[in-house]
């Protein structure tokens, strides 16, 4: 079974600052995504960033980036010049990579609460 | 864009009532998948799936079924509500091209 683990419950960060959200996971599959999920206070759930275990290049969309350690099962995520709008309820997650065989369910982690202060 | 839409966005509910959730996937989506998100907890899996057939199943009560329709909107049943059934539920849909779920923006559901 995989799992995924947040070890900080919650962070606050100054405007502007970079802050890096630990992630770790444990899984025997080779094949796989990871994602970082952002929960603002409206509870909509968005997509961050998306990594495939076969891809050794970090991803990057514009201020976010990975930090994928495959052998140390590790994917943590930088937020760069942090806005007040990051300010969010922020989830690591693990899926299965799979064609036709659908057990492709997201497990989530249990979250860090990020905190932008002004 | 379109999104996945679901209704309602807001439900309150009685213990020992039934409510129906609904979700319509993006077009052109084959698979819709259902997730249960209690307070202070993260989103847990509950049902899938794809080409109108169940895919996989989580920790769904017996509770609750589901089904997917032929214009692969999908349905969540819930009977017999408990307090604990009070939650945010998400579905998410995704393409066969594509292995990323969107997901809609909830149904939050009370139990009083």
């Amino acid at each position: 079974a995989q799992t995924v683990t947040q070890s900080q419950p919650e962070m606050s960060v100054q405007e502007a600052e970079t802050v890096t959200l630990s992630c770790t996971y444990d899984t025997s599959e080779n094949n796989y995504y990871l994602f970082w999920y952002k929960q603002p206070p409206s509870r909509q759930m968005i997509l961050v960033i998306r990594q495939e275990a076969y891809k050794q290049q970090n991803a990057t969309e514009n201020r976010f980036s990975v930090n994928f350690q495959k052998a140390a099962k590790s994917f943590s995520l930088k937020i760069s010049d942090s806005q007040l709008g990051d300010t969010a309820m922020y989830f690591c997650a693990f899926m299965k990579q799979l064609r036709r065989n659908r057990d492709d369910k997201i497990i989530f982690g249990k979250g860090t609460r990020l905190h932008i202060l002004p | 864009a379109a999104g996945v839409i679901q209704s309602p966005r807001h439900l309150i509910k009685e213990k020992r009532e039934t409510a129906t959730l609904k979700c319509y996937p993006i077009p052109r989506h084959d698979t819709v998948y259902w997730y249960q998100q209690g307070p202070g907890q993260d989103p847990q899996f509950l049902i899938s799936f794809y080409e109108k057939m169940q895919s996989d199943k989580g920790s769904i009560p017996d509770r609750f079924s589901a089904q997917q329709f032929s214009d692969y909107h999908s349905e969540l049943n819930m009977s017999s509500l408990e307090l604990g059934d009070s939650a945010l539920y998400f579905c998410a849909s995704s393409s066969p091209g594509d292995d990323i779920q969107y997901f809609g923006a909830g149904t939050r559901l009370s139990v009083l």
